[in-house]
């Protein structure tokens, strides 16, 4: 059964900072991986998806890696604002979704 | 554009009663699926279907039913609801391996 944690659980910034969000997973026989954003008492808001076959995404200040044979995802998102303040999940596809429990991130003004 | 439509938004309900979850998509999606999602747990999924007529279980399918006559709707059926059932329920939908998209969430409290 896929495994997907995301470390850390919980991240506090000052405004302006670059950060990364870190993902891994179990089994590698994955279709693509998907980052999503979720504000308190909201659904989930997709930010950026990678195939299995390509390394990274970019939209705006988000960068998205993967790197599948190792299990492994990291979310870039430079020059944080208070706006970015909301919880981060990753989902990996197989047959069907998998999704580690989240990071938590409040960006400090 | 709609997306993925979820009713109610919030219920609450007594135990031993049941309901059904409405959630539509008009973006012709062949996926739908439903999660439910508790406090420090993340998203565990309760089933899903891969098209019209096919329904098929996920990781935690108890205490619920669905079905899947048209592309559009997958509503979720609650029966004999228990307290073991509160929670925020999600409907997503996707495009084969394309990317999810999920509805608002309904959340729901029995009592």
């Amino acid at each position: 059964k896929q495994e997907v944690t995301q470390i850390p659980a919980a991240l506090s910034v000052p405004e302006g900072e670059n950060l990364v969000l870190n993902c891994s997973f179990t089994d590698s026989a994955i279709y693509n991986l998907q980052w999503f954003r979720q504000d308190p008492g909201k659904g989930l808001t997709s930010l950026l998806l990678i195939q299995s076959s390509q390394r990274e995404q970019t939209s705006g200040r988000l960068n998205a890696s993967l790197d599948k044979s190792s299990g492994r995802s990291t979310l870039y998102i430079a020059a944080s604002q208070p706006g970015d303040s909301a919880t981060y999940l990753c989902a990996v596809r197989g047959n069907q979704f998998y999704f580690g429990t989240g990071t938590s991130l409040t960006v400090i003004p | 554009n709609a997306g993925v439509t979820q009713t109610p938004k919030f219920r609450i309900l007594k135990i031993g009663q049941s309901m059904t979850l409405q959630c539509t998509q008009d973006m012709n999606h062949n996926y739908m699926y439903w999660y439910r999602q508790d406090p420090g747990m993340g998203l565990k999924l309760i089933y899903y279907s891969v098209g019209a007529g096919i329904t098929d279980k996920g990781e935690v399918p108890n205490g619920y039913n669905v079905s899947r006559s048209t592309t559009e709707d997958f509503p979720l059926r609650l029966e004999l609801a228990a307290p073991s059932q509160t929670s925020v329920y999600f409907c997503a939908s996707s495009y084969g391996g394309e990317a999810a998209f999920f509805g608002q969430g309904t959340r729901l409290t029995v009592v």
